[in-house]
């Protein structure tokens, strides 16, 4: 079956420095694999996404690069902020079918000033 | 584009009773949507796989009696938690995906029940 396996936390930082979360997956088939973010007390809010290998999804300074050959998604910014503090979410979702994600147990990240 | 909303966002309720959670699809029509239950500082339980006109889909362990799931147009999705009991207590959350999206779902803000 298909899992996702994220660096446990919390991941503790100073305001600018280097944010790198882990991810590794492992899929029968060609998954999309997806970050998640979830602020205090609020739902999910898709933060990128990667539909096939080499795709680099990046949104409000994050990144991340699908790579196949080490079945791995791992979420960068070079510079966090406090209002980054917030817990992130792997996922991946197979194509076709339900789009039924299949979640990381979350990572959370706390920026001190 | 691709909202969706949950209301209400926290509600708190006697021993007992029943409460029920709106999910709506707000600017597309959503084929599928999907309830889940977060516990503090742990990920997200899938608890059911709904489509519209059609009974849902339970995940196993989850009492469909206790959590009942009507999604009656493609816009709107409600989850019955009947009989709610203290250890019902939890954060729950919504998704819904369009068919002309491919693989992916967009998540509602969460609704928040505490039981007393």
């Amino acid at each position: 079956g298909n899992s996702v396996t994220q660096m446990e936390g919390p991941v503790t930082l100073s305001e600018e420095a280097f944010l790198t979360i882990n991810c590794t997956y492992t899929a029968t088939g060609y998954p999309s694999l997806f970050w998640y973010v979830q602020y205090p007390g609020e739902g999910l809010q898709l933060l990128l996404k990667a539909t096939k290998a080499d795709d680099k999804g990046s949104n409000k300074g994050f990144e991340a690069t699908y790579r196949k050959e080490t079945t791995s998604f791992h979420l960068e910014k070079g510079s966090v902020q406090v209002s980054d503090s917030a817990v992130y979410f792997c996922a991946l979702s197979e194509s076709g079918g339900s789009y039924i994600p299949t979640f990381g147990r979350g990572t959370s990240l706390i920026v001190h000033p | 584009g691709a909202v969706v909303s949950q209301h209400p966002s926290w509600v708190i309720c006697k021993s007992g009773t029943s409460v029920k959670i709106e999910c709506r699809s707000l600017d597309f029509q959503a084929t599928t949507m999907f309830w889940y239950r977060q516990f503090p500082k742990q990920s997200l339980m899938l608890m059911a796989t709904s489509n519209e006109g059609s009974k849902a889909t339970y995940e196993q362990g989850v009492e469909k009696d206790k959590f009942l799931i009507n999604h009656a147009s493609l816009t709107l999705s409600t989850l019955t938690v009947t009989s709610a009991h203290p250890e019902d207590s939890s954060f729950y959350i919504c998704s819904a995906s369009d068919a002309g999206l491919v693989n992916e779902q967009f998540f509602g803000p969460g609704t928040r029940l505490t039981v007393l």
